[in-house]
């Protein structure tokens, strides 16, 4: 079975701060691992993902994660952090070795950033 | 542009009432998912569809059943909707999974349902 642990339920921090949003996973074998966001009363919209390669990842809107396979974690970054990136985020799972791709999805951790 | 759409945002129903939620997506993907959406419990998949006519159950496809009779178009169905089906339903596609796909989700702006 597969599984994501996002363990802050909310992030805060001000404008201008570093920004990080913590995921650690449980799969079996290699991970394909994902960040989306959620503005309010919309769809789920893709950030970044790691597939093979380089464990740093940039995606979307400046943001970045860095996969630690010792650490099994996958935490998505932004250096300055803007009042607009105030959303729902979720880290995303699957194994490389399941033929079916289906995600398994964290709880979600609410960012807030103040002005 | 990758285009995922719900035909529904909103729907408001009562219990015992038979609902449908339609969705379709223009990009061709073999792959389409049913989820749902409860705070503190994130997504949880409730059905997914690898090609026409073909299903598989989720995490929680308790009192739900799916259809899937075109490529490009996946329903999902309350027989019997119940108060604790009351929540946000997000529908999704992906390529098939062969070489070089990763299986990045396309969502839907999904269908929040009340069930009174």
């Amino acid at each position: 079975a597969q599984s994501v642990a996002q363990p802050e339920d909310q992030v805060n921090v001000a404008e201008g701060n570093p920004l990080t949003v913590k995921c650690t996973y449980s799969v079996s074998g290699n991970p394909y691992l994902f960040w989306y966001v959620q503005y309010p009363n919309r769809g789920l919209q893709f950030l970044l993902k790691y597939i093979t390669g380089d464990n740093l990842v940039k995606g979307s809107y400046g943001f970045e994660a860095e996969f630690n396979k010792s650490q099994t974690s996958f935490h998505l970054k932004k250096p300055s952090a803007l009042v607009s990136d105030s959303a729902l985020y979720f880290c995303a799972v699957s194994s490389r070795i399941s033929n079916d791709y289906k995600l398994s999805f964290g709880a979600g951790t609410t960012v807030t950033v103040r002005a | 542009d990758v285009k995922v759409t719900q035909s529904s945002r909103y729907l408001v129903k009562r219990t015992g009432e038979k609902v449908f939620l339609e969705c379709v997506q223009d990009m061709d993907h073999e792959n389409m998912f049913w989820y749902r959406q409860d705070p503190g419990l994130g997504l949880r998949l409730i059905y997914f569809s690898y090609d026409v006519k073909m299903k598989e159950k989720g995490d929680i496809p308790e009192g739900y059943s799916v259809s899937r009779e075109k490529k490009e178009r996946f329903s999902l169905i309350l027989e019997s909707a119940s108060t604790n089906q009351t929540s946000m339903y997000l529908c999704a596609s992906s390529l098939l999974g062969l070489a070089g796909s990763t299986g990045e989700l396309f969502f839907g702006e999904g269908s929040r349902l009340t069930v009174l």
